[in-house]
């Protein structure tokens, strides 16, 4: 069974460009979650999601950033303008439900770097 | 309001010896869920630990045991015989309902040095 997976692995950009992150979670998970980690800081969540359903975006800029998990294929983390402050590793992990219990298994994380 | 609290920004432990990372968490929950994760220098998040708050068993899973004290909402993680390989950030995370959903809100990490 293979894990939640992201790609890419590393992406680099300009200021000003659009980044583009995915994401495919567990084999019978259909709930995903976004996180952001800036470098030395632990893990700030961003965007909840199931399919075709954005549930909480409390984590997320309002502005620039956008989530979406499609009926079909990997949920994507859009930035659109990319700036410095932007750069950071991106987790994505997944679930079977979300609930008090449920663990979330992380993928490897897309490190983003703005130029 | 900080929810998770890891109080050691780096500790280091000698190879074999035994090291205990620190966190408490902030609740008003009765029952919830806490856990720890380790972050090599890949980076890979990885699951080491999860505890249930209404099980009065601290949890184990081969070298590392956790030492839950709900009244002190206190959560140490204890790792035996340390490894080279145990070598990495560790973040204590608990799981919380916020605007109904539950998610992680996690410690900000000790990062853990194994010496050889």
């Amino acid at each position: 069974n293979a894990g939640v997976m992201q790609n890419p692995r590393h992406l680099v950009r300009r200021r000003g460009q659009e980044a583009r992150l995915r994401c495919s979670p567990m084999k019978g998970h259909s709930h995903v979650y976004w996180y952001r980690q800036l470098p030395e800081e632990g893990l700030k969540f961003m965007v909840y999601l199931q399919k075709e359903n954005i549930i909480d975006e409390s984590g997320m800029p309002k502005e620039r950033f956008s989530a979406e998990f499609p009926k079909e294929g990997p949920s994507i983390l859009r930035i659109q303008q990319v700036v410095r402050g932007d750069s950071a590793a991106y987790f994505c992990a997944s679930s079977p439900s979300n609930d008090r219990g449920g663990t979330q298994y992380f993928g490897p994380g897309t490190r983003l770097l703005v130029l | 309001a900080q929810t998770v609290t890891q109080s050691q920004p780096e500790m280091s432990v000698q190879e074999a010896e035994t090291v205990t990372l620190s966190c408490t968490y902030d609740t008003s929950e009765s029952n919830y869920y806490l856990f720890w994760y380790k972050q090599p220098p890949s980076r890979q998040m990885i699951l080491v630990i999860r505890q249930e708050a209404y099980k009065q068993q601290n949890a184990t899973e081969n070298r590392f045991s956790v030492n839950f004290q709900k009244a002190a909402k206190s959560f140490s993680l204890k790792i035996s015989d340390s490894q080279l390989g145990d070598t990495a950030m560790y973040f204590c995370a608990f799981m919380k309902l916020t605007s109904g959903t539950y998610k992680y809100i996690f410690g900000t990490g000790t990062r853990l040095k194994v010496l050889a």
